[in-house]
């Protein structure tokens, strides 16, 4: 079954760390895989994503993420954190022929200032 | 501002009720995605229409239905209501119906039902 698994939860930080969140699919065939943030009181809108080509993707506001696909794994990383980077974030998988994505139960994060 | 509009913002209502939540995919776009957001159940595929055609139904429930319109516009509605049924519920839209598609979404209707 097709599925993302988020490790944490929630995740508290304080400005100037560094970030890793944990990201897990299960899915059979060619992925394509995102990372959403929603800030809070707003919509989820795209942080990056990863279709094909280096694994190694660059996004928005200093975000990247590597694709493993002996790992199956799709974590999110940036070197130093805000505190407007409190946010939830979600990890989503899809396949080229999906209708759907599927999304991880996402991973709240608290930057202390 | 992703162009996608959702409305209502918020809903209160009673059980057993029916109600119509509405979504306006952003201009050029023939995909509309409905999703359901809840505390327990994180963010969960409903169905997938593209140009009047439904694509794709996820964890959607038989009291649940959807449509999309000519005008591309698409409708979730939700009826014989239940306490668990209180969720932010939202649309998302996207050019073409393709997996490495970017999905934008709309603000999100929360419903509350008493």
């Amino acid at each position: 079954a097709q599925s993302v698994s988020q490790h944490n939860h929630h995740v508290i930080l304080s400005e100037a760390a560094s970030l890793e969140l944990g990201c897990n699919y299960s899915y059979g065939g060619t992925v394509n895989l995102f990372w959403y943030v929603q800030y809070p009181g707003q919509h989820l809108q795209l942080l990056l994503k990863y279709f094909s080509g280096d694994p190694l993707v660059k996004g928005i506001k200093g975000f990247e993420a590597e694709f493993i696909k002996s790992k199956f794994s799709f974590n999110l990383r940036k070197p130093s954190v805000q505190w407007s980077d409190t946010a939830e974030y979600f990890c989503a998988v899809s396949g080229n022929r999906d209708d759907k994505i599927i999304f991880g139960k996402g991973t709240r994060l608290h930057i202390l200032p | 501002d992703s162009g996608v509009t959702q409305t209502p913002k918020h809903l209160i209502t009673a059980t057993g009720q029916r109600v119509t939540l509405r979504c306006s995919p952003r201009s050029g776009d023939l995909s509309v995605y409905w999703y359901q957001q809840s505390l327990d159940q994180g963010l969960q595929f409903l169905i997938h229409y593209y140009n009047g055609e439904e694509r794709a139904k996820g964890n959607i429930l038989e009291r649940f239905s959807a449509q999309q319109f000519p005008d591309l516009h698409s409708e979730l509605n939700l009826s014989s209501l239940e306490l668990g049924d209180s969720a932010l519920y939202f649309c998302a839209s996207s050019v073409v119906s393709a997996g490495y598609n970017e999905q934008f979404f709309g603000p999100g209707t929360r419903l509350t039902v008493l």
